[in-house]
């Protein structure tokens, strides 16, 4: 069926480095994805989201960067920071006919180095 | 804007007896609410959506005499653990549908149930 996987679980990143986490989805009508960040012992919170009909979006150090050809979506995260340490989830919209459920990825957790 | 709250943030009970976790959305109503349940170290598993003034639809796999979802208003979803057992012991995270369109998901800070 269809899924959305992550290609790295850990991505331990040098606090000031720009940090890229990979997701990869499998249903091609798929048209809304949303990143999602999520601290110890916390709900995961919206960072940025993106339709099928954009390849790039870009928010406050953050840029989602979506290529339909290869089903492939990346969250960059510019100058890393401390408190960007979290699991960062990438969540697949399945679409107002499927009321509006999310597909997640697995997660990859982001260790921040001083 | 776009805020779910829970209450509680954490409950431990004794095993049999029953719980209920509130989610509210504090600055936006909410026709449709998700609750979900995550173990460590896992990704979110959707237990059910509860839609205000009907019944809750329920995952494949998820009992509903067990998990009692109640939305009897726009802003306020229950979920009731009934008979709770230490395997109903996880981290319980619920959802609401803001934004344009309607079709972002927002979370709460969830509830963490420890049953003994």
């Amino acid at each position: 069926g269809e899924s959305v996987g992550l290609h790295l679980p850990t991505l331990s990143v040098q606090e000031g480095d720009n940090s890229i986490i990979n997701c990869a989805y499998s249903n091609s009508a798929s048209d809304y994805f949303i990143w999602y960040k999520q601290e110890s012992g916390k709900g995961p919170q919206f960072i940025i989201d993106i339709r099928s009909n954009m390849d790039k979006r870009q928010g406050q150090r953050v840029t989602v960067l979506l290529n339909k050809t290869v089903k492939h979506l990346s969250l960059q995260i510019a100058a890393t920071q401390p408190g960007d340490s979290a699991v960062y989830f990438c969540a697949e919209n399945m679409g107002g006919a499927a009321g509006n459920k999310l597909t997640f990825g697995g997660g990859t957790r982001v260790l921040v180095k001083p | 804007g776009a805020v779910v709250s829970q209450h509680p943030s954490w409950v431990i009970c004794k095993s049999g007896t029953s719980v209920k976790i509130e989610c509210r959305s504090l600055d936006f109503q909410a026709t449709t609410m998700f609750w979900y349940r995550q173990f460590p170290k896992q990704s979110l598993m959707l237990m059910a959506t509860s839609n205000e003034g009907s019944k809750a639809t329920y995952e494949q796999g998820v009992e509903k005499d067990k998990f009692l979802i109640n939305h009897a208003s726009l802003t306020l979803s229950t979920l009731t653990v009934t008979s709770a057992h230490p395997e109903d012991s996880s981290f319980y995270i619920c959802s609401g549908l803001a934004g344009e369109g309607r079709e972002t998901q927002y979370f709460g800070p969830g509830t963490r149930l420890l049953v003994l």
